[in-house]
């Protein structure tokens, strides 16, 4: 259980073009999903966090009018990178947040994560 | 702010061995929820082991085991009869108790190689 899929796994765009990356939840409904972005060999960066029928709300210093998020359902959300240049170039992840049941007590959310996208633009 | 730290930015350990990976973290909050993640070359994060705060038991996962200390905010993982396929960045994450969602905070990560 708690699988998350992510499509495309690699992409490769021209500079000023745009890109869609989506994320779904296979088997699960997720109310909040995030988007990550992780350059090699470093730790994941969070860009931002989606919830579903509302706005996304975008971490400081990430642009949101260049990466457009959309959570139109409990099972997909769409990270779309606008007029994207070299240095978009990066490794992206997105998370699902599903409750962790133990023992029949649910408790607080888990993230499961996507197998990402790799994106380059050139 | 949370932070996490992870001290040793590489470990390697033999086969079948034992190795263990440190974590500290840095909060105000007295109920929250600690992660062990990895991601092997696939880069599939992939979760290890989840403890929650207010339990004093340490959380176990068939070879993967924590030792949770709650005053000393420690963390750490160990893993036991390491296999070829532990091989892979371990990353520790914080994440505090919210009504709502509650995002992670993740440490830099400590890349493990179990060697033959």
């Amino acid at each position: 259980g708690a699988v998350v899929s992510q499509h495309p796994s690699r992409v490769i765009c021209k500079s000023g073009t745009s890109v869609k990356i989506e994320c779904r939840s296979l088997d699960f409904q997720a109310t909040t999903m995030f988007w990550y972005r992780q350059f090699p060999k470093k730790s994941l960066m969070l860009m931002a966090t989606s919830n579903e029928g509302s706005k996304a709300t975008y971490e400081q210093g990430v642009e949101k009018d260049k990466f457009l998020i959309n959570h139109a359902s409990l099972t997909l959300s769409t990270l779309t990178v606008t007029s994207a240049h070299p240095e978009d170039s990066s490794f992206y992840i997105c998370s699902a947040e599903t409750s962790w049941s133990s023992s029949g007590k649910s408790s607080t959310d888990t993230q499961y994560f996507g197998p990402g996208t790799r994106l380059t633009v050139l | 702010a949370q932070t996490v730290t992870q001290s040793q930015p590489e470990m390697s350990v033999q086969e079948a061995e034992t190795v263990t990976l440190s974590c500290t973290y840095d909060t105000s909050e007295s109920n929250y929820y600690l992660f062990w993640y990895k991601q092997p070359p696939s880069r599939q994060m992939i979760l290890v082991i989840r403890q929650e705060a207010y339990k004093q038991q340490n959380a176990t996962e068939n070879r993967f085991s924590v030792n949770f200390q709650k005053a000393a905010k420690s963390f750490s993982l160990k893993i036991s009869d390491s296999q070829l396929g532990d091989t892979a960045m371990y990353f520790c994450a914080f994440m505090k108790e919210n009504s709502g969602y509650s995002t992670l905070t993740f440490g830099k990560g400590t890349m493990l190689l179990v060697s033959p």
